[in-house]
């Protein structure tokens, strides 16, 4: 248990669908993430918030909208993805990124995304 | 700019054997290195750090790694190898300089032979 927490584990859903991913963490963290890990890809990372601001979107297709209401909760709203975005998304959170050195990130244990 | 090299996508050891994962860095400037290790189907879970303190560095579970700056390496060791110890392995490094995000390696996958 690390502390963060990712909700669904498992979701399927269609190329129509809207369904929202939600991470939640109670470490006292100021620095969010969300990361896309693909078959034999490295792992990727999509958006960064530090203190509620995003501060990183790495190039990432309209069609997932990151939001971040607070330091302890982070979403992942998906709407129109295809079947190459299937992949585990997981969550992380830090201390805040931007002022500390040596900062690790803690991961949820992700959501199995599968779109069909 | 920074990155991570994993110089092997598999490495297969039996049990009770040494395990060696080897890790090369590269940074503009002074790096923490972690190594993450990734159970199927779960999170990632962090294994140990380095944080310009003490090269040789002890995590959990028995593993350890060695800072190298002039080899600029950062291998991961663990004297006997577990049937637990399956699963994939990252190497990740981060510096105050780039915005301390995190890079990761592309990944070990580490298989334990009874």
């Amino acid at each position: 248990e690390t502390g963060v927490t990712q909700t669904p584990r498992h979701l399927v859903m269609g190329m129509t669908n809207k369904k929202s991913l939600k991470c939640e963490q109670h470490l006292g963290h100021n620095a969010m993430y969300w990361y896309k890990q693909s078959a034999k890809k490295p792992l990727e990372l999509m958006f960064v918030y530090n203190f509620k601001e995003q501060t990183e979107n790495n190039s990432v297709p309209s069609r997932f909208s990151p939001e971040c209401p607070n330091s302890s909760h982070l979403f992942l709203h998906l709407h129109t993805l295809q079947p190459e975005d299937s992949a585990l998304y997981l969550c992380a959170s830090s201390q805040d990124g931007r002022q500390l050195v040596n900062t690790e990130a803690f991961f949820g244990q992700g959501t199995r995304l599968t779109v069909v | 700019a920074q990155s991570v090299t994993q110089l092997d996508s598999h490495v297969s050891v039996s049990e009770g054997t040494p395990v060696l994962l080897r890790c090369n860095y590269s940074s503009s400037y002074s790096p923490s290195l972690f190594w993450y290790v990734q159970h199927p189907n779960k999170g990632l879970q962090l294994l140990l750090k380095y944080t310009s303190a003490a090269t040789l560095v002890k995590g959990i579970n028995g593993f350890e790694a060695e800072f190298k700056k002039s080899e600029t390496s950062f291998h991961l060791t663990k004297p006997s190898a577990h049937m637990s110890d399956a699963a994939e392995y990252f190497c990740v490094v981060s510096a105050r300089g780039a915005g301390n995000m995190l890079t990761f390696g592309g990944g070990t996958r580490l298989m334990v032979k009874p």
